[in-house]
Formats: structure tokens, sequence, C-alpha cells
């Protein structure tokens, strides 16, 4: 089973639906992340978690809201989607402390705001 | 200025060829760097860590040098298998907080 899931793999929904991308893992790691990418871009952060009663934005969080539920949940909502929030969505967790502390990524959703 | 710059590739490269990729980084405050490889519409998988005195895996080796705030990776040998993505990512302290922050990333072919 992977550390990191997320789900659904992939969604197609239409503007101004309401949907949530969902991330579990097992690695027991305090800090969870939620990533975007699109073509010819790096991973650009939305929100972030350091731990269950910490939530921070990401360098483009507008249009999005996320809930850490607990130390292994960590959702993502889009509010109202619109088309330009197609994408390849990931979440990823670290591991607090971890001197040289690195990612490990779910396997990615991929969204489609038609 | 975008915070980590990478070649904007691609690479074309023949089996067996020696390949180097660059990066460079603004935040000179910046803690810990790494090269993450990307398969197409794959999760980013960490290829190595990047220390100050170098470090080496295998046909991998990767480079960092601070004072020119410049990272580096050679893959010597190339394998089709290595046909990939490469991200640069380096963990710096910047308006979000402590962060990773990634590079566009740098596509290698490599061919038969």
């Amino acid at each position: 089973d992977a550390d990191v899931t997320q789900t659904p793999r992939n969604r197609i929904t239409k503007t101004g639906k309401r949907i949530m991308l969902e991330c579990s893992q097992t690695k027991g790691h305090d800090r969870m992340y939620w990533y975007r990418q699109d073509p010819g871009l790096g991973l650009r952060l939305i929100y972030y978690s350091f731990d269950v009663k910490d939530i921070n934005k990401g360098e483009i969080s507008d249009g999005y809201s996320v809930s850490r539920q607990a130390q292994a949940k960590f959702s993502l909502s889009l509010e109202s989607a619109i088309p330009n929030q197609t994408a390849l969505y990931f979440c990823a967790t670290s591991e607090l402390g971890d001197p040289n502390e690195k990612l490990f990524f779910g396997s990615g959703t991929q969204l489609s705001v038609l | 200025r975008k915070e980590v710059e990478q070649d904007p590739g691609p690479f074309n490269v023949p089996e067996g060829a020696t390949v180097a990729f660059n990066c460079t980084y603004s935040n000179s405050a910046s803690q810990s760097f790494f090269w993450y490889r990307q398969d197409c519409r794959k999760e980013p998988k960490l290829l190595m860590s990047v220390y100050s005195s170098g470090n080496e895996d295998g046909r991998f080796t990767a480079q960092l040098n601070r004072a020119s705030q410049y990272i580096s990776l050679l893959i010597r040998d190339s394998k089709l298998s290595d046909s990939a993505t490469y991200l640069c990512v380096v963990n710096m302290r910047d308006n979000y907080g402590q962060n990773f922050v990634f590079g566009p990333g740098t596509r290698l072919s490599v061919l038969p």
C-alpha cells in the first residue's frame, strides 16, 4: 500500500461546483502539503500544515481551502471550481526534525474543470 | 526573478552520454537542496539530496556551491530509463515560512 494516498485519481467537474480532494498518509509525518502542477511550471504550494492545529497559506491559496482532520488526513477543497484550476494536484508529507527533510508524494489527482 | 531556475531543456542525448543539469536559487538563506525525478504525469520522487561536499550515487553526482547559489546534477552513462523530468528543489525560508520551492524542471530524453 502507498504511504501517501490521494483520492480520487481523476476528477472532471463543472464550473461552480464544490469539490474535495483527499489525502491520507501512513508515514506518521506531522507536515503535510498540497501542491498544484501546471504544464511547464514547477510545483506551486497551495496550503501546508505542520501539525493538526496548524494551517498556513502557500503561494496560491486563493480559491482553495483545507482541513487537517487528523495527523494522517489533509483534504483540499475548491469552493467554486473554475477552469483555471484545471491542474495536477499533489499531496505530500515530510518529517519534522529530519535534518535533510524530504518530501514524500501521493500519486496525484488530475482535476479538470469544464 | 524566479526563486529556483533550471536549464530550460529538453535535453535529448544518446544512450551512454554524460549529461549535466544546472540549477540556481535566489535565497541565500536556503537550507537544504534536492534533486527529484518525475516521470510523465507521475509523482516526483527523491533522486538525491545535495550536500556542500558533493555527493555521488552510482551514475549520479550532485554538487552544491553555496557562494554562487548553484546546484548541479551529472548523469554518466545515460540509460533509456533515465528519461524523465528532473526537478531542482530548495528548502528555503520564504514569505510563507520554511518551505520547499521547486524549479520548473528539465526534461531529459535518452535516445537509443
